[in-house]
């Protein structure tokens, strides 16, 4: 079976420093990967979605980047973090094909101080 | 042409009763359905799913209703429980190799006991 795994499940950091939050795909090949972020009381926005390896769109400009270097392996970063990057990130992955959903990560807690 | 509009953003309901929320969509090219339930500091479960072809799809308690000509799906939860009291979101996607859903706004929905 699929599973996606998600780290880390809290993180807090200060403004200016760097970030990097992985996610992994197990049990699948060739997934869509992407990145959502939840604002508290809010939904899920559209950050980034790879197809492919080395393949990222981009949905929002900001002050975070993504990267795919391996197949199952969806990686979030930024160089310098803002207090408005504060948030609930979420990896989720699909099934290119017939299998329309998407299976979400645990979910990582940002918060920038 | 892309969103999903979500209602009621908040919902309270007694324990047996039916909570409704309601989704609007813009674009005809949608053509999967699905709702998400969160629990608080974890990420979206898929909950059930709807294509165009149909225009409802139950599974157990939880019933999607949807109307292709309004362009308008409905979630009911029939016989709300306590442990339904979650966030809810719409979704929609549409034909494309990236499988991108639009997601709904979210429905805070509460059941007392």
């Amino acid at each position: 079976s699929q599973t996606i795994h998600q780290w880390p499940a809290t993180l807090v950091q200060p403004v200016g420093s760097p970030l990097s939050l992985e996610c992994t795909v197990e049990g699948t090949s060739n997934p869509n990967l992407y990145w959502y972020r939840q604002a508290a009381g809010r939904g899920l926005q559209l950050l980034f979605y790879s197809v492919g390896i080395g393949q990222i769109s981009s949905e929002v400009p900001q002050n975070l980047s993504a990267s795919r270097p391996q197949d199952r392996q969806f990686i979030l970063s930024s160089k310098k973090l803002l207090l408005s990057d504060s948030g609930f990130y979420l990896c989720a992955w699909s099934a290119t094909g017939a299998n329309y959903g998407y299976t979400f990560g645990s979910g990582t807690r940002l918060t920038v101080v | 042409q892309q969103q999903v509009k979500q209602s009621p953003q908040s919902l309270i309901v007694q324990k047996g009763g039916i909570s409704i929320i309601n989704c609007a969509y813009e674009n005809t090219a949608f053509d999967y359905f699905p709702w998400y339930q969160q629990f608080p500091g974890k990420g979206p479960a898929l909950l059930i799913a709807i294509r165009p072809d149909v225009s409802e799809k139950k599974e157990g308690r939880f019933t999607i209703s949807f109307n292709k000509s309004a362009k308008q799906f409905s979630l009911h939860i029939m016989d709300s429980q306590p442990g339904d009291s979650a966030t809810y979101f719409c979704a929609a996607s549409r034909m494309g190799s990236a499988r991108q859903l639009t997601f709904g706004s979210g429905t805070q929905l509460t059941v007392l006991p």
